[in-house]
């Protein structure tokens, strides 16, 4: 069936750079899309999200891009921290009545002081 | 300090018994979710309830059942009938279960057979 995937499943970044994490989506009916950051031996986190009527999303330090065509979603980090170290997955929404969600697997980042 | 609380956060199963997961959340939120997490896998949806008294089974619902009769109170029973329970389980809400509504974790039940 049509799933929600990762290109990579570790990263590794230098402190105070940036971060670019990436999935990729199968299914185009997929309009709302999310990321969430889960430390180890806890739930996830809300990080941000974005509607498909949108290609850019900011929130503080971040940054969601969606590109439809290719079925793409990335997540930026600027100046990398320690503290973001952690487990990031994408997560798509199918439109409808009931939110189906699809988890990714997730990329885990490895901060580098 | 509104959040979803899940206990125990360590739970131990013996063979052929039933044990169950709480889940609370104060967000005031309809709908509720149980998920279980494998090394290497996705989230996968185990039950979710749009609203009070109403539940669905969800992807692999086989050897759990849920009640909703609180809005705030979302419990999962692992039954003896789960042969593979060890696992971590998450639960989280939304305002609604419709599209654009992210949903809130909380911070999970590690399971696992004595």
């Amino acid at each position: 069936g049509e799933s929600v995937g990762l290109h990579l499943p570790t990263l590794s970044v230098q402190e105070g750079d940036n971060s670019i994490i990436n999935c990729a989506y199968s299914n185009s009916a997929s309009d709302y899309f999310i990321w969430y950051k889960q430390e180890s031996g806890k739930g996830p986190q809300f990080i941000i999200d974005i509607r498909s009527n949108m290609d850019k999303r900011q929130g503080q330090r971040v940054t969601v891009l969606l590109n439809k065509t290719v079925k793409h979603l990335s997540l930026q980090i600027a100046a990398t921290q320690p503290g973001d170290s952690a487990v990031y997955f994408c997560a798509e929404n199918i439109g409808g009545g009931y939110q189906k969600v699809t988890f990714g697997i997730g990329t885990k980042l490895q901060v580098i002081p | 300090d509104g959040g979803i609380t899940q206990s125990p956060k360590y739970l131990f199963r013996k063979e052929g018994q039933n044990v169950t997961l709480s889940c609370e959340q104060n967000l005031n939120h309809d709908a509720m979710y149980w998920y279980r997490q494998d090394p290497g896998q996705g989230l996968r949806l185990i039950y979710y309830s749009q609203i009070v008294n109403d539940f669905q089974k969800g992807d692999i619902a086989e050897g759990y059942s849920v009640s909703r009769e609180k809005k705030e109170s979302f419990p999962l029973t692992v039954t003896s009938a789960q042969k593979n329970p060890t696992a971590f389980y998450l639960c989280a809400s939304s305002i609604t279960a419709g599209v654009g509504q992210p949903q809130h974790f909380g911070d999970g039940t590690r399971l696992s057979i004595l």
